[in-house]
């Protein structure tokens, strides 16, 4: 059972365009990671985030935890060929702590 | 950097085999996870530790084993490989601080 749900799947864009993904679930959690994964190598953290409403950007990616913390979602401003990625959302709760639930993930394409 | 490496990178074996992979990390983490990641399904929990020989059942725990005899090196075993086991399988640290994990670059392992 996925108890994350990540929106859309696949996401094709072009240079310079903007885009966001969404993470979704009927779960409250303690914190919330985001990471990207490029094709052969693990997942990279990218930010995490703890209290509901904060708002992180990391650059040209503007992170949002959800005022109930049961979701958040991944802003990024003018995509460059370099965002392309697998982008994961991970959420962890105080009775499961240590113990990460993670979403399916969206491929992000952007194309020159 | 979070220090972690997996051997072998690649592995093909054949069904029925046992098949041993290995996560070693340098800077002295208590948790350490093994998961597998299959398209559409993200990252899913086969086994955690925290500690030497405290280890605990993740989601997917079914036909896998795990040892942790020192604190770097976290063993994942299949005891007879099945080709529903074909997968990408990734090691993984939780620093102190919360949730956030760290990830080793990964082992393809194919089951023929």
């Amino acid at each position: 059972t996925q108890l994350l749900e990540q929106s859309p799947q696949f996401l094709s864009i072009q240079e310079g365009e903007n885009l966001t993904v969404y993470c979704n679930s009927s779960s409250v959690f303690s914190s919330l990671q985001w990471y990207r994964q490029e094709p052969g190598e693990g997942p990279v953290l990218l930010v995490t985030v703890v209290t509901g409403g904060e708002v992180k950007k990391l650059k040209r990616l503007t992170f949002q935890f959800g005022d109930a913390r049961k979701d958040s979602s991944l802003h990024i401003t003018a995509a460059q060929p370099g965002d392309t990625g697998l982008y994961l959302c991970a959420g962890g709760t105080t009775d499961s702590w240590g113990k990460l639930q993670f979403g399916a993930g969206t491929q992000v394409v952007v194309t020159p | 950097d979070a220090g972690i490496t997996q051997s072998p990178r690649h592995k093909v074996t054949e069904t029925g085999t046992p098949v041993t992979l290995r996560c070693h990390q340098t800077e002295n983490h208590r948790y350490m996870y093994w998961y597998r990641q299959d398209p559409g399904h993200g990252l899913r929990l086969i086994h955690y530790s925290y500690g030497v020989k405290d280890t605990d059942k993740g989601e997917v725990s079914d036909g896998y084993s795990v040892s942790r005899s020192k604190t770097e090196d976290f063993l994942l075993t299949l005891e007879s490989a099945t080709s529903s086991q074909t997968s990408v399988y990734f090691c993984a640290i939780n620093r102190v601080e919360g949730h956030e994990q760290y990830f080793g670059p990964g082992t393809r392992l194919t089951v023929t």
